[in-house]
């Protein structure tokens, strides 16, 4: 079964300061793997996905993630936080061939002005 | 095109009562997917419905909870008999026929279920 692991609950960074939200994968096949943020009291909004393409896929809001099959890992980044970056993010995959996504259990960004 | 949309947005029942959560797919989707996250918790895969089908149920609860999306309307979600543990969000997401574009869904607002 597919699983992603995202290390950390709670994040904190500065404004101005590198972002780096940490998530792993676990998959027998290749993965489609997604980022997806969430705003207090809000539905989820998708950030960036990747599909077997390029292995550093650019997003909206300035964020990026890079597919490292070596590590299993698909790690989202974004080099200047900004205030409004504060959300809940999550990490998700999904098995091809296979409708089920399967989500991370969440990182909250915390962004100290 | 209008998005994913939900209602209601908040929902409060208490112990004992029905909750029916209703979703809409974007125009032209007709897969839907239902999902809880209960407070501090990621998104549950609770079901996934084409029109008129259950495709996979595995993550419902095997009692009270029952899912439908009929060929005209909207699809359901029904709570029988609401307990407390019961209180979350629940979400919606939708893809078009023949399966997810590349496998994304996309996501309603959902519906803020509290039991009192």
């Amino acid at each position: 079964a597919q699983s992603v692991t995202q290390l950390g609950s709670h994040v904190s960074v500065s404004e101005g300061a590198l972002v780096l939200l940490r998530c792993n994968y676990s998959s027998s096949v290749p993965p489609y793997l997604f980022w997806y943020v969430q705003y207090p009291n809000q539905g989820l909004q998708l950030l960036l996905k990747y599909t077997s393409a390029a292995t550093l896929v650019k997003g909206i809001n300035g964020f990026e993630a890079e597919f490292k099959k070596s590590e299993t890992s698909f790690h989202l980044t974004k080099p200047s936080a900004h205030m409004s970056d504060a959300a809940e993010y999550f990490c998700a995959v999904v098995d091809g061939g296979y409708q089920k996504v399967t989500f991370g259990t969440g990182t909250k960004l915390q962004v100290i002005p | 095109n209008a998005g994913v949309m939900q209602n209601p947005r908040h929902l409060v029942r208490r112990r004992g009562q029905e909750a029916r959560l209703r979703c809409s797919p974007m125009k032209g989707h007709s897969h839907v997917y239902w999902y809880r996250q209960l407070p501090e918790e990621g998104l549950k895969f609770m079901v996934y419905l084409q029109k008129e089908n259950i495709i996979d149920e595995s993550g419902m609860p095997k009692e009270r909870f029952s899912a439908e999306f009929p060929k005209e309307g909207p699809s359901i979600l029904r709570i029988q008999q609401v307990v407390r543990g019961d209180s979350a969000a629940y979400f919606c997401a939708s893809s078009p026929p023949g399966g997810l574009k590349d496998y994304e869904q996309y996501f309603g607002p959902g519906t803020r279920l509290t039991v009192t």
